[in-house]
């Protein structure tokens, strides 16, 4: 089956600073790539998500890049602010009624 | 719309007692997920509702632990005879596959103590 490995478990930066969270999964076959933010207390939110059509897809601050032959994907969130601390998952699925496999969090913290 | 909701929200037993936890899907979604988190880990999988067909309990992770769906909609969990280490956030999320709708829409979760 598949296997989703993320890194780091835990990112501490500063406000302003960039933070970049890896993946890498195991089955070629996998198609579909989200990113699910949760705070503390709440259950997961998607807040973005890529498919293997495509390279990179941004949304204001945050983005994502695939590299389907290494079969890695990032969220990388520029300028952090206070309100991105939480817990970040990757997830990796080949689409439709596929179970998708998620990695085991990266707690981020951006201190003020 | 409406999105995903758990019941009830926290929920302490008793060593050895039965506990349902009750999930609501958004309404037209025909996959429904139910996922374990432990303190401080990721998410674990626990069972996978599609439409009508048979559901795949692979991820359950003893003969105590059951789940339903009625009507294609609401879903109930039920873990029999707890034990301590099923004390965890159960999380519901529910989908609405095919094309480009895969996105798992997540409940608050049901934070289920043991003592």
């Amino acid at each position: 089956g598949e296997n989703v490995e993320q890194h780091p478990s835990t990112l501490s930066v500063q406000e302003g600073d960039s933070a970049v969270i890896k993946c890498t999964y195991s089955d070629s076959a996998s198609n579909y790539f989200p990113w699910y933010k949760q705070e503390l207390g709440k259950g997961p939110q998607l807040i973005i998500d890529i498919r293997s059509n495509v390279g990179e897809k941004k949304d204001q601050r945050i983005a994502v890049t695939l590299n389907k032959t290494a079969k890695h994907f990032s969220l990388h969130i520029t300028e952090t602010q206070p309100e991105d601390s939480a817990v970040y998952f990757c997830a990796a699925s080949k689409g439709g009624s596929y179970i998708p496999t998620f990695g085991r969090g990266t707690s981020l913290i951006v201190h003020p | 719309g409406a999105g995903v909701s758990q019941s009830p929200s926290n929920k302490v037993t008793e060593k050895g007692k039965d506990v349902e936890l009750r999930c609501d899907p958004i309404s037209g979604h025909t996959a429904l997920y139910w996922y374990r988190q432990s303190l401080g880990q990721g998410l674990e999988f626990l069972i996978y509702f599609q439409g009508n067909s048979a559901p795949d309990k692979s991820g359950l992770p003893s003969d105590r632990f059951s789940a339903e769906r009625t009507g294609g909609s609401v879903s109930t969990l039920t873990i029999q005879r707890t034990q301590q280490e099923d004390s965890a956030v159960y999380l519901c999320a529910s989908s609405s596959p095919g094309g480009t709708q895969e996105t798992q829409y997540f409940g608050p979760g049901t934070r289920l103590l043991v003592l």
